[in-house]
């Protein structure tokens, strides 16, 4: 079956910091990938996605870029914000008959200091 | 952006009782909704999907007499959890799609003693 590991955390940066959030997944066919953001008692949104191999997607200052030969989705940010604090999902969805079904990984809990 | 609530945001009830969350998309239209449920340090893992005026499909190991999806409108879905136990305490999730975007309520907590 499908699955997405991500980094275990929490992180914590200081800010101007240097993010990245390590994304692994397991899946059949050619998923999309998606990175998701919680900010403290609000729902996901979605941060960026990439439908396709060597696709990068790229959002807010944040990027990933689908690696098929690695199968990773590794989230970065060249310099990291205190509004940056939030959870950060990794995702997939391999469409068809699982269209909009997402399979995510556990989260990441990142706190960013002044 | 689009705006979805969930209501409560947090409930404690005793064993055996039945808890109602209710789902709403505030500004736009979803004929699609998905349920998540998240225990602690766990990702969300899908329960159902469900189609407005339609029965709703439960993911394999997710017992739908137990957790009963309403999804009479386009605009409010609801999750019962029926005669729950402390097994059930987790953190709830819908998820309305609109095109090929899905938004995500901000989750309810659920308790059970």
């Amino acid at each position: 079956g499908n699955s997405v590991t991500q980094m275990e955390g929490p992180v914590t940066l200081s800010e101007e910091a240097f993010l990245t959030i390590n994304c692994t997944y397991t899946a059949t066919g050619y998923p999309s990938l998606f990175w998701y953001v919680q900010y403290p008692g609000e729902g996901l949104q979605l941060l960026l996605k990439a439908t396709k191999a060597d696709d990068k997607g790229s959002n807010k200052g944040f990027e990933a870029t689908y690696r098929k030969e690695t199968t990773s989705f590794h989230l970065e940010k060249g310099s990291v914000q205190v509004s940056d604090s939030a959870v950060y999902f990794c995702a997939l969805e391999t469409g068809g008959t699982s269209y909009g079904k997402l399979t995510f990984g556990q989260g990441t809990i990142l706190t960013v200091h002044p | 952006g689009a705006v979805v609530s969930q209501h409560p945001s947090r409930v404690i009830c005793k064993s055996g009782t039945s808890v109602k969350i209710e789902c709403r998309s505030l500004d736009f239209q979803a004929t699609t909704m998905f349920w998540y449920r998240q225990f602690p340090k766990q990702s969300l893992m899908l329960m159902a999907t469900s189609n407005e005026g339609s029965k709703a499909t439960y993911e394999q190991g997710v017992e739908k007499d137990k957790f009963l999806i309403n999804h009479a409108s386009l605009t409010l879905s609801t999750l019962t959890v029926t005669s729950a136990h402390p097994e059930d305490s987790s953190f709830y999730i819908c998820s309305p799609l609109l095109g090929e975007t899905q938004y995500f309520g901000p989750g309810t907590r659920l308790l059970v003693l």
